[in-house]
């Protein structure tokens, strides 16, 4: 079966670093994709990682580790508008046979003053 | 703005009732996703359409049903709806499913189907 799980709520203050962990078990990966909704929006495309490692992109880091199933989004100098679900999520399909993304069910991030 | 749009925006309608929603891709995508949101289930993919053709199912209920026209917009169609079909609807676009990478999609607003 496929399933992604990742911590349901976290904290953290304005300012700091937070990081989130996601764990996959799929049948099949083409990918792993970071999203950030806010409630009642849709979401928006954080970052992407197909290969082992770190990618980062301005405050936003997220690192992959195909062996152990495991990706984290690492946000940095946290400000109150991160506030947000964050939502991780795994192609499964090779590419030439479609591209649906398995989310899972997001975590939610509260950041304090 | 992702460069997706969504209509309408709201929708509220009866049980056992039918709708369509409506989507646009991004300029230049030909793929087209539908998903479905609600409380309890997270965003649940229904089904995917890459320039006309259905390509990827999800767990889309039979009495759903989508297409994608020859202009690529998409079209999502829900009959004798039930309650609990009351979600946000997501419809996402691509570049493309071909090019050797899996390309990040983009979300349109969505669509909130209330059934009452």
């Amino acid at each position: 079966g496929q399933n992604i799980d990742q911590p349901t709520e976290m904290t953290a203050t304005e300012g700091a670093i937070v990081q989130i962990n996601c764990t996959y078990q799929t049948s099949g990966f083409n990918g792993l994709f970071w999203y950030q909704q806010h409630a009642g929006e849709a979401p928006t495309f954080l970052s992407y990682n197909v290969l082992d490692g770190l990618e980062e992109k301005g405050r936003f880091s997220s690192f992959l580790s195909r062996s152990k199933g495991y990706s984290y989004l690492l946000l940095k100098e946290l400000q109150m508008k991160d506030s947000a679900s964050y939502l991780c999520a795994v192609s499964t399909f090779p590419y030439n046979q479609g591209g649906k993304l398995i989310f899972g069910q997001g975590t939610e991030l509260s950041v304090k003053p | 703005d992702s460069g997706v749009t969504q209509t309408p925006k709201h929708l509220i309608t009866a049980t056992g009732q039918r709708v369509t929603l409506r989507c646009s891709p991004r300029s230049g995508d030909l793929s087209v996703y539908w998903y479905q949101q609600s409380l309890d289930q997270g965003l649940q993919f229904l089904i995917q359409y890459y320039n006309g053709e259905e390509r990827a199912k999800g767990n889309i209920l039979e009495r759903f049903s989508a297409q994608q026209f020859p202009d690529l917009h998409s079209e999502l169609n829900l009959s004798s709806l039930e309650l609990g079909d009351s979600a946000l609807y997501f419809c996402a676009s691509s570049v493309s499913v071909a090019g050797g990478r899996v390309n990040e999609q983009f979300f349109g607003p969505g669509t909130r189907l209330t059934v009452l």
